[in-house]
């Protein structure tokens, strides 16, 4: 079973809703991920946040705005989204310097986001 | 820039066979590769790390290879069996040391009994 925990795991939203996904871990990692994934792709990198800072934004719309509340939990606001936008979104966590130095990341069973 | 190819057919083996999976990297020469197994609807789960002054990687079943001459990593599962189906993804650290984690396509195994 994974450690990385998130909720909820199916949410239905339209395009004008205010949602969030819920990431949590308690393995002491200092990094966390979010990851969207579209059927029959790889994982694709959205957010890092390295000691609750965000280090990575690989060009993400601002409808989705992430947070680290603190070192065990990591949201994802979801806001005016597309249809497009329909997929499993997946938080991970790791070392501090995990892929750096090469230590695992451990993913979540991911949220399933469909956009109607 | 960067790309990691696997091979997108899916491959269908009898149980008891080994499968043989192929990731090719181009442009960079990372300090690593790793490989995660998917199940249909589940987050990726890690299996093999290999640095690249490893040669070979073993756990259990599984075995990898890392030629970074040919910038290939094999993955190889020994006496498969019909639970070993899954996607299976190679990935690779971004270049520049920047905390990114860059993912194959992902090659997906079916194991027939």
């Amino acid at each position: 079973d994974t450690e990385v925990t998130q909720t909820p795991k199916h949410l239905v939203m339209g395009m004008t809703n205010k949602k969030s996904l819920k990431c949590e871990q308690h393995m002491g990692h200092r990094a966390m991920y979010w990851y969207k994934q579209k059927a029959k792709k790889p994982p694709e990198l959205m957010f890092v946040y390295s000691y609750e800072k965000l280090s990575i934004n690989e060009s993400v719309p601002s409808r989705f705005s992430p947070e680290c509340p603190n070192s065990s939990l990591l949201n994802l606001h979801l806001h005016a989204l597309q249809p497009e936008d329909s997929a499993l979104y997946l938080c991970a966590s790791s070392q501090a310097d995990g892929l750096i130095s090469g230590n695992t990341i451990y993913f979540g069973e991911g949220s399933w986001l469909t956009v109607v | 820039s960067q790309k990691i190819e696997q091979n997108s057919e899916a491959l269908n083996i009898q149980e008891g066979k080994t499968a043989t999976l192929t990731c090719n990297y181009t442009n960079y020469s990372p300090a690593y590769l790793q490989w995660y197994r998917q199940d249909p609807g589940r987050g990726p789960v890690f299996l093999l790390l290999i640095r690249e002054n490893e040669k070979e990687k073993r756990k259990e079943r599984l075995k990898v290879t890392f030629d970074t001459t040919l910038k290939q990593s094999l993955f190889h599962i020994t006496a498969s069996q019909p639970a070993d189906s899954a996607t299976y993804l190679c990935a690779l650290p971004g270049s520049g040391n920047t905390g990114k984690l860059i993912f194959g396509q992902g090659t997906t195994l079916q194991v027939k009994p």
